[in-house]
């Protein structure tokens, strides 16, 4: 399994743009990359999913550099309601993969 | 459009009881997936299946008992709860067995409580 090191938390104000990047240094050549949200007392919600290069949605942009060892997620504009933490997970794209979850990334949004 | 159902959404439990946890997605998803979330440990991975009649253990299975004799449910069984059980417990499902291509859906958890 691929694993993932992601900062224990972060912090930002209203407005502003948060990139959080995630390590994973033992993806494979086949391995997608997702983040994952997640509230308080809700389960985690999926926000974006990459296999290399760029990819952007309506929520947020995802980047990953021609070695993809690392990944980093883009939030533009950030609001209090995105305070939450953040996964980043690394899985095959063929056959069975057993996801981990790592410990995310807590971001903290202040006025 | 429902998703991931989870029921019951709390319980409390003493030592020794048995309960099942229940899970049920209405996406006709393959995969489903059991994790259980304790403060400052992320999600971990308790039972997985790959489809009807097929099961297999996670990174934390002991104690813990899974079936799916349908597409839709997938219930978790605690055969003799213990505190170390305490724990909220989250059912996803995904459209595919390629799960790192596909993203999971994830219910809103049942949070248990084992005196």
């Amino acid at each position: 399994l691929a694993k993932t090191t992601q900062p224990i938390s972060m912090d930002s104000y209203e407005g502003q743009e948060v990139n959080i990047t995630c390590s994973h240094n033992n993806i494979a050549t086949n391995d997608y990359i997702t983040w994952y949200q997640q509230f308080p007392s809700q389960g985690p919600r999926f926000i974006i999913q990459g296999y290399k290069t760029k990819v952007t949605n309506e929520v947020a942009s995802l980047f990953i550099p021609a070695d993809r060892k690392s990944s980093t997620l883009s939030l533009p504009r950030v609001s209090l309601s995105d305070t939450a933490v953040y996964y980043c997970l690394v899985g095959v794209s063929s056959g069975y993969s057993t996801l981990t979850f790592g410990k995310g990334t807590m971001l903290l949004v202040s006025p | 459009n429902a998703g991931v159902t989870q029921t019951p959404k709390f319980q409390v439990l003493k030592t020794g009881q048995s309960m099942t946890l229940q899970c049920a997605q209405d996406m006709n998803h393959e995969y489903m997936s059991w994790y259980r979330q304790d403060p400052g440990m992320g999600l971990r991975l308790i039972h997985y299946s790959v489809g009807a009649g097929i099961t297999d253990q996670g990174e934390v299975p002991n104690g813990y008992n899974v079936s799916r004799s349908t597409t839709e449910d997938f219930p978790l069984r605690l055969l003799s709860a213990a505190p170390s059980q305490t724990s909220v417990y989250f059912c996803a499902s995904s459209y595919s067995i390629s799960t790192g291509e596909q993203p999971q859906h994830f219910g809103d958890g049942t949070r248990l409580s084992i005196l």
